[in-house]
């Protein structure tokens, strides 16, 4: 059982917008900031989102993050097949010291 | 570019032990904190362990704690997992991370960028 709870699966249509719900406590994603990682197929995971909505340089922007309470959101609008993939969202945790990740999202296109 | 390449998985009996190494490349690896993070098959990912520069501050994930041991060789740009009493449930793919960092306002925000492709660990009689 994942410390930070995600939905383990979503899909949608290309072109469509989809939304990773992200939930943790006041001692993880309450108190600092929370990442969201993309893991193609058979691959290591790829940082998509930091610091709760920011994107690196070659993320495409219909990628975006947010964070409200002791939830976050990962939500891709234009859906593409090439966005077919498992997300994660992880944050530090403050009374575990340590990381926690959540369960995972597959993510397929439809 | 920045890289890293994990080495050293294998198969390996229960209670055995083995040591990933992580190579570090094209940046200046003294001056980040690394991990390791571990993924078994068909499941999710799982932070093991955390090393701070100059080795100040080392955590690790309790389902690891006092079987396995994390450090650095900064000389070598290099990172490492010690793996003691090894358990079939230690079977997974350890992958190395770099962590970045960022002060804010208030706090400071980390985070794992990149990542090397992975050693896959076997514990199996």
């Amino acid at each position: 059982q994942s410390v930070l709870t995600q939905p383990p699966s979503a899909s949608g249509t290309p072109g469509q917008r989809v939304t990773i719900s992200c939930s943790g406590s006041s001692s993880n994603i309450g108190t600092n900031t929370v990442n969201w990682y993309q893991q193609l197929p058979g691959t290591a995971p790829k940082l998509l989102i930091y610091s709760n909505n920011q994107r690196p340089s070659g993320v495409p922007d219909r990628f975006s993050g947010s964070k409200s309470g002791t939830s976050a959101s990962l939500a891709i609008s234009g859906l593409q097949s090439e966005d077919e993939a498992d997300y994660y969202c992880a944050a530090w945790d403050d009374s575990l010291s340590g990381w926690v990740f959540g369960g995972g999202t597959k993510l397929t296109v439809l | 570019e920045v890289q890293l390449v994990e080495s050293g998985g294998g198969l390996v009996k229960p209670g055995g032990s083995l040591r990933l190494s992580c190579a570090a490349s094209g940046f200046t690896f003294s001056t980040y904190n690394m991990n390791w993070v571990r993924q078994a098959p068909g499941k999710g990912l799982e932070w093991v362990s955390s090393i701070s520069t100059s080795s100040g501050y080392i955590y690790y994930a309790d389902s690891v704690k006092g079987r396995f041991t994390i450090s650095r060789d900064d000389a070598k740009n290099s990172l490492y997992l010690q793996m003691n009493s090894l358990r079939a449930e230690d079977t997974a793919v350890y992958f190395c991370a770099r962590e970045a960092r960022i002060t804010l306002v208030r706090g400071v925000s980390n985070w794992f960028d990149p990542w090397g492709q992975g050693t896959l660990v076997t514990v199996s009689s």
